[in-house]
This record gives structure tokens, C-alpha cells and sequence, in this order.
């Protein structure tokens, strides 16, 4: 059974810095990872989408890899702000139906 | 162009009461995926749809919960007799679905609260 596994649970930072949010995933079978935003009391919002054959993806300031041999990915923020501050959450999709199993997010708080 | 909606945004219901969740998918998008999110849980899948058809009902709770999708856009979640475990966020997230591939990006919707007293 997949498990989706991410660390830490929880980051505090100052403005400014980069830094590096960790997944994990016990089945290396997957077609894609997908990296999401949660803003409190809101959906999820699509950051990235790597499928099985890529190596990274790249959008602004936020850099996603994965290794699917040895079930890692991170998401890499440049330049952190403020409004960066949310749970960012990991999922991979290898189901036969398509569906995402999801880890239980990072909650990034990004101090002014 | 307009994402995925889904209504109501939040329903309180008291426990033993029927309560049914919309969502309305991204136009042109043929999969479409219902998932919850309960306090300290993580994401949980429910079921999918490929056009109208669901062909995978396992994943649902109990079997008070039911789910329909007609004219392969509009899906609707059903509770049954609703019992305070059912309190949760229901997501619902569609994707092309194109020429039968299930692993495009999927795009969520702002979800249903549902709390049931």
C-alpha cells in the first residue's frame, strides 16, 4: 500500500530564505507527483506536476525534483515571503483510478 | 476560464439528517475525483468518475454515502443518515481524463464543510 510521507510537519522561517520541503512515497510505481498550496479554510491549489519520466519542474521561485527510484521529492522555494505562508501538501498518483494519495503536508510559516 | 465549484460552502446538519454535496467540474474535463479531509487526517480518496460511470465504489465509507454524475459534468455526493464522523471537508478535483488517461494534473475545488451536530 502506497504511504506518503512528509518532513517536517512544520517550518518556521524569516523572510527571505530559501528553503527545501521533503516527500517521500513507499511505492516508486507512480505516474506523476503533484505539489499543492492550502491556504486555511480553502482548497488545494496546483503548484507543480511531475510525471514518472521527469527529473524536476519549474514554476517562479519554486523548483520541484523527484527520484522516483528511491521515492523522493522536494519542493525547493527561493526567496520565501509571506504570503508563501500555507500547508504545502505532496501526493502521487499510481492508483488505478487515477486518485492522488496524499501526505499530510508541511505547514510553512514565513516571518516578516 | 471558471475552476472547479462546488456547493454549498459549508452545511450544518444534525446527525440522522440526508445531506447532498455539488460539485461542478472544470468545462471539457471527463474525470472527476471526490476526496475528504478530516481534523488531524489527511486526504482521504472517495471515488471517481470517468464520464458518468464510476466503476470503483470501494472507496467510499459506509454505504450511506452514494455518488452520481449525469451528462458527465455535474456530480453530486450523497450522505445518508448523517453521523458526526461524517464532519470533514468534501473536495472534489476533476483532470482531462484524456483519451482514458487518469494521470493528469487534477484541479480542486474550494470543498463543502460539512458539520453534523
Amino acid at each position: 500500500k502506497q504511504e506518503v510521507t512528509q518532513i517536517p510537519a512544520a517550518l518556521s522561517v524569516p523572510e527571505g530564505e530559501n528553503l527545501v520541503l521533503n516527500c517521500s512515497f513507499t511505492d516508486s510505481a507512480i505516474y506523476n507527483l503533484q505539489w499543492f498550496r492550502q491556504d486555511p479554510g480553502k482548497g488545494l491549489t496546483s503548484l507543480l506536476l511531475i510525471q514518472s519520466s521527469q527529473r524536476e519542474q519549474t514554476s517562479g521561485r519554486l523548483n520541484a525534483s523527484l527520484d522516483k527510484s528511491s521515492g523522493r521529492s522536494t519542493l525547493y522555494i527561493a526567496a520565501s515571503q509571506p504570503g508563501d505562508s500555507a500547508t504545502y501538501l505532496c501526493a502521487v498518483n499510481g492508483g488505478s483510478q487515477g486518485n492522488l494519495i496524499f501526505g499530510k503536508g508541511t505547514k510553512l510559516s514565513v516571518k516578516p | 476560464g471558471a475552476g472547479v465549484s462546488q456547493s454549498p460552502s459549508n452545511k450544518v446538519t444534525e446527525k440522522g439528517k440526508d445531506v447532498e454535496l455539488r460539485c461542478d467540474p472544470i468545462s471539457g474535463h471527463t474525470a472527476l475525483y471526490w476526496y475528504r479531509q478530516s481534523l488531524g487526517q489527511g486526504l482521504e480518496f472517495l471515488i471517481y468518475f470517468q464520464g458518468n460511470s464510476a466503476p470503483d465504489k470501494s472507496g467510499l465509507p459506509s454505504d450511506r454515502f452514494s455518488a452520481e454524475r449525469t451528462g458527465g459534468s455535474v456530480s453530486t455526493l450523497t450522505i445518508q443518515r448523517t453521523q458526526q464522523e461524517d464532519s470533514a471537508v468534501y473536495l472534489c478535483a476533476s483532470s482531462l481524463g484524456v483519451g482514458g488517461r487518469l494521470y493528469n494534473e487534477q484541479f480542486f475545488g474550494p470543498g463543502t464543510r460539512l458539520t453534523v451536530l
